[in-house]
């Protein structure tokens, strides 16, 4: 099994942009899709991006997914940053079995 | 709106075993794959296995001599039972359904298990 990395935290104001990182530590990064979920404390997590770079319906357009091959990572971009983005959000793929990443805390100043 | 619910006792002896049971209401277990999830302050998310609509299972490396999912049609719910458990197993469960199977789109509220005598 491969892991994915994500950083520990990322911090910004209110309408700035964060892009927050998951790097895949073997295999290529668009053999699977990944996917990010959001969770606010005390909540269960909900997914605001999946199969790589698709909203559900319900997700604003702030939030983006994209795939790197140069760096075979996966990338979340939150624009326009609101205080309602504060969370943790964790990247997600597989290959035979689930594989989470260990999660950033996004503080909004 | 599909929703899921676990239910199920909060504490376990260490050494016994954990069972816990997830209630579908809005949709039927009879299509997706039917998800275990649990997270620790420690060890994050982590994946604990999954039981197709027609009764194929898999099952984490790390867990799968420990753990077991079923599933009652009948009763539009699916189950987990992990054996052997250790305070290491101290976590919040969820339950999610899994499409294709790994896009977790609906999930549980998740419960506390504590292992503790």
């Amino acid at each position: 099994n491969f892991m994915l990395t994500q950083p520990h935290s990322v911090s910004e104001s209110p309408g700035k942009t964060v892009t927050i990182s998951c790097t895949r530590s073997s295999g290529s990064i668009d053999s699977n899709y990944v996917q990010w979920y959001q969770q606010r404390p005390g909540s269960s997590p909900t997914t605001v991006i999946y199969e790589d770079n698709q909203r559900p319906s319900g997700v604003p357009d702030r939030f983006s997914g994209s795939i790197d091959t140069s760096s075979n990572s996966a990338s979340l971009t939150i624009s326009g940053l609101k205080t309602e983005d504060e969370a943790d959000y964790y990247c997600q793929s597989y290959d035979s079995s689930g594989i989470f990443g260990g999660g950033t805390r996004v503080t909004v100043l | 709106q599909v929703q899921l619910q676990e239910s199920g006792p909060g504490l376990v002896k260490p050494s016994e075993t954990l069972s816990l049971t997830c209630t579908v209401s809005g949709g039927s277990i009879n299509d997706y794959y039917w998800t275990w999830i649990r997270q620790t302050p420690g060890r994050g998310l982590e994946w604990i296995g999954y039981i197709h609509a027609g009764g194929s299972t898999n099952y984490s490396p790390a867990l799968k001599s420990r753990v077991t999912i079923s599933q009652d049609t009948s009763q539009n719910h699916f189950s987990l039972k992990m054996g052997s458990v250790t305070s290491a197993d101290t976590a919040v469960y969820f339950c999610a359904r899994g499409s294709y199977p790994w896009y977790f789109d609906y999930w549980g509220q998740g419960t506390l298990v504590t292992v503790s005598s």
